[in-house]
C-alpha cells in the first residue's frame, strides 16, 4: 500500500534561518506531488507541485522553493525564513491519471520566531 | 478551474443527518467532484468523489443533480467526532492541474 511520510512534525525557527522540509512517498511510482500551506484559521494554499523529477511548478511567488531530486521525494526549502512563513505545511500526492484524489501527509507545524 | 461556493459554517446536533451543499456553476465536462474532511492539525482526508447522480460509501453520500452545477455531501447521523472542516473541490483528474482548496465549511456537532 502507498504511504506518505512528512517530517518534522513541528519546527521552531528564528527569522532569517534556512528551512528544509522533506516528504517521501512509498508504494507508488511517478506520483504527482504537492506542497500546501495553511495559515492559522485559513484554507489551504497551494505552493508548489511536481509531475516528475526536476519538474516544479510554483503557484505563489515567495521566498520558498521546492525540489524533486528523486521520483518519490519532494523537498520544500527556504534560504531565509520570514515571520509570515509560519503555518502548517502539508505534502500531498496522487497517482497519475483519473483516480480517487489526494493523500496528504501528517503535516509540519512551522513557527518562525 | 471551476470555482466552488459552500457555506462557511454549520451547526448540527448529534444523531442528525447533515447536508452540505456546494455550488460549482462553471464545472467542466471532465471535472470530478471530491469532498475532503480536515481535523485540526491534520491533513485533509478524502471522503468521497463523484461525477454524476449519487455515490455512497461507508462514510457519506454524494448527490449530484443532472446539470452538475452543485453537489450535496450527506453525513448520516453525525457524532461529535464529525466536527471538522469539509472542503468541496472540482477538477479534472485526467490531467496534472492541481486542485485549489477553498475555505471549506466548518461543521460543529453539538451534544
Amino acid at each position: 500500500s502507498q504511504t506518505i511520510h512528512q517530517w518534522p512534525a513541528t519546527l521552531v525557527q528564528p527569522v532569517g534561518s534556512p528551512l528544509s522540509l522533506e516528504c517521501t512517498v512509498e508504494g507508488t511510482s511517478n506520483p504527482n506531488l504537492y506542497w500546501y500551506r495553511q495559515a492559522a484559521g485559513r484554507g489551504l494554499q497551494l505552493l508548489f507541485y511536481s509531475v516528475g523529477i526536476g519538474q516544479i511548478s510554483s503557484e505563489v511567488p515567495q521566498n520558498l522553493s521546492a525540489s524533486r531530486p528523486q521520483d518519490r521525494q519532494f523537498i520544500l526549502s527556504s534560504k531565509k525564513l520570514l515571520l509570515s512563513d509560519s503555518g502548517f505545511y502539508l505534502c500531498a500526492w496522487r497517482p497519475m491519471g483519473p483516480r480517487y484524489g489526494y493523500t496528504f501527509g501528517s503535516g509540519t507545524r512551522l513557527t518562525v520566531v | 478551474l471551476a470555482k466552488t461556493t459552500q457555506p462557511i459554517s454549520m451547526d448540527s446536533y448529534e444523531g442528525q443527518e447533515v447536508n452540505i451543499t456546494c455550488s460549482h456553476n462553471n464545472i467542466a465536462t471532465n471535472d470530478y467532484i471530491t469532498w475532503y474532511q480536515q481535523f485540526p492539525s491534520q491533513g485533509p482526508r478524502f471522503i468521497i468523489q463523484g461525477y454524476k447522480t449519487k455515490v455512497t460509501n461507508e462514510v457519506a453520500s454524494l448527490f449530484i443533480p443532472a446539470d452538475r452545477k452543485s453537489s450535496t455531501l450527506s453525513l448520516p447521523r453525525v457524532s461529535l467526532s464529525d466536527t471538522a472542516v469539509y472542503y468541496c473541490l472540482v477538477g479534472g483528474y485526467s490531467g496534472n492541474t492541481p486542485l485549489v482548496f477553498g475555505k471549506g465549511t466548518r461543521l460543529s456537532v453539538i451534544a
